[in-house]
């Protein structure tokens, strides 16, 4: 089954604005975790929430996790254009060693 | 800021060739991973490292994959005989911990090009 199903595939907007990812996931997860990659280069991490977490923040990063719809969400407040990235979930099921990365979100902030 | 180095950050070969990808994890951490991501697709889990053995791979990571820790400090993959379908940027990372605990951190990859 697939892990990590982003939505939208692809997000415009405005300098200033919020942007809003989603990521959907099969199985029970032991945790779930953001990154970010510019065009052809590394993941950066952003932000790990664990299964009994519910919010966490950092910065103008806010990411829920809802373990009953099997969903996260990752919100940029005043999005700027150096936001302008890939958006990557990834889940750790369990107590494996690996990440199961989604699709991503490509993310377009506009100046 | 600690970070994963790998290099080169570029390298193309022949097919059939042997490369070696190389990794520098964080000095501290315990767990090493190599991920792949082909052109516009996910990004792949190839193998985990720990203790000087793998802990788990993945059904990619076949006889032609192999990796190595040579040193306190080094962390390689070794493609022994490269295929087209290799292609593909390769990540190394590492984490202090078990990833059901611990953030894996990521270098900035090798893009590898198999002609």
């Amino acid at each position: 089954s697939q892990q990590g199903e982003e939505d939208p595939q692809a997000l415009s907007i405005q300098e200033g604005e919020n942007a809003t990812m989603n990521c959907s996931y099969k199985t029970s997860i032991n945790n779930l975790q953001w990154y970010r990659q510019n065009s052809g280069r590394g993941l950066v991490h952003l932000i790990l929430i664990r299964s009994n977490e519910r919010e966490k923040h950092s910065g103008r990063l806010r990411v829920t996790l809802d373990t009953s719809k099997k969903s996260s969400s990752l919100l940029i407040t005043a999005s700027r254009a150096a936001d302008t990235a890939s958006y990557f979930c990834a889940t750790v099921r369990g107590s494996n060693y690996k990440l199961t990365f989604g699709k991503g979100t490509l993310l377009t902030v506009n100046p | 800021e600690p970070e994963v180095t790998q290099t080169p950050s570029h390298q193309v070969t022949q097919m059939g060739q042997e490369v070696i990808l190389r990794c520098v994890p964080i000095s501290n951490h315990l767990y090493f991973y190599w991920y792949r991501q082909i052109l516009g697709q996910k990004v792949e889990f190839l193998v985990s490292f720990y203790n000087n053995e793998i802990s788990e791979k993945s059904e990619i990571f076949d006889d032609q994959f192999s990796v190595e820790r040579p040193d306190g400090s080094n962390f390689t993959l070794k493609i022994r005989s490269t295929k087209l379908e290799d292609s593909a940027m390769y990540f190394c990372a590492s984490s202090g911990g078990l990833a059901a605990q611990e953030t894996q951190y990521f270098g900035p990859g090798t893009r590898l090009l198999v002609l």
